[in-house]
This record gives structure tokens, sequence and C-alpha cells, in this order.
């Protein structure tokens, strides 16, 4: 199975911050990746898809990056409804994984 | 709008079985895969298997053969995960899920059913 690891686990950040999570693949998966932001008690949201695509509706604050088995997720200026847990998914090969999750927590 | 929505919440002892179903709507719905997803508390995202909601091909994790079975029913636009043999480890919300296409990660989401195992 393709290892996904997301790094960091945690992250401590203000709103306007910056803020990049990488995801890293145990073997190449092309741009075979998406970016779902996941809040307690809810359903994942799907944000980025094949690496780089921006999902309908999606605020343009976030974008995504890379190729082959490394990959980021930047939100530009953090907003308070941006708090959540990220996980990156490949599904380039069957078992479809995911990665740990880095939780976006306030400052 | 396109939607998928789950049966409710369940518990189990060890060794029994649970079946979930998630209904859709919205779409047409024999042109999509729909995919399971499961989240053990405090854990991240597992997936489990597919299947072709158009001729019924299934697909599933290796971690999971031979204990899931997905299905499903056209004229009711229902799928349905059931797991076996379940042990305490399988207490987790399980969600549906549908790709816009093979190219696309999954857009779709079910609200997630918890299944709690216990004796």
């Amino acid at each position: 199975d393709i290892q996904m690891t997301q790094s960091p686990s945690t992250l401590s950040a203000s709103v306007g911050d910056r803020v990049t999570i990488t995801c890293r693949a145990s073997q190449s998966i092309s741009t075979w990746l998406a970016w779902y932001q996941q809040k307690p008690g809810t359903a994942p949201k799907l944000l980025i898809y094949k690496a780089s695509s921006l999902q309908s509706g999606v605020p343009s604050r976030f974008s995504g990056s890379g190729s082959g088995t490394e990959f980021t997720l930047t939100i530009s200026s953090l907003q308070p409804a941006d708090f959540a847990t990220y996980y990156c998914q490949q599904y380039n090969t069957y078992p479809w994984t995911f990665g740990q999750g880095t939780k976006v927590e306030i400052k | 709008q396109v939607q998928l929505v789950q049966s409710g919440a369940e518990v189990r002892k060890p060794g029994a079985s649970v079946k979930v179903s998630c209904k859709a709507s919205g779409y047409t719905f024999t042109r999509y895969a729909v995919h399971w997803v499961r989240q053990a508390p405090g854990q991240r995202l597992e997936w489990m298997g597919w299947i072709n909601a158009g001729n019924g091909d299934t697909k599933y994790s290796q971690k999971f053969q031979g204990r899931v079975t997905i299905t499903r029913d056209t004229s009711a636009t229902t799928v349905y995960m059931e797991l076996n043999s379940l042990r305490s480890e399988d207490t987790a919300v399980f969600y549906c899920a549908r790709p816009q296409s093979v190219l696309n990660g999954m857009d779709v989401w079910g609200q997630g059913t918890t299944v709690t195992v216990s004796s």
C-alpha cells in the first residue's frame, strides 16, 4: 500500500497567517492527490483534486501544488472558518490511502 | 441537489454484522461509483472499497477483504455496505462518498453512520 505522511501533525496559527501543509507519498502518485478539510462531527469536504485543481465553490485562498511524491496545501490568509483538520489522499493506486491529518489550531 | 443520505447509528455485539445504507439523490445513480470510508475515533480516514453503481462491479481493500460486501439497488438508488465478524476495533464512523469522475477526489459525502461494537 502507498503510505501518505503529512507534516506537521498539528499547526498553531493566527487569522491572516499563510499556512503550508506537506504531504509525502511512499512512491510516485503522479498528480493523483486530493486534499480534504474536516471539522469535528462532519464529513470531509473536498478542497483540491489532481494535486492543484480547486474544487468548485472552494475559496481561492486554498491552493495545492506538487507531483510525484511531494505535495503541499497552502492557505494564503487563514480565516476563522479554516480551523479544522486537513487530510491528503492518493487515488493513483488501490487501496486509496489517506495521510494521518494535520490539525490547524488557533494560536 | 446532489446528496447521499446514510442510515442511522448502530450498536452491535462482537461477532455480529452490520449493514449501512447510503441513499443517493439529485443525480443519475448508475453513472457514478460510490466508495466507503471508515474513520475510527481519533484515527485517519481509511478507504474500504467501492462499487460501480452501473454494473455492480466492486473492489475492496485487502484489509477488509472477506469481511465487507458492497451492493446496490438501482431501483432504490441506494448503496449498501455490510461488514461481518465485527470486533471492537471496528467502532467507527462509516461514510459513503461519490467521486465526480475517475479524475477527481470524492466531492459528495454522506453524513456518516456511527457503528459501535461493544459487548
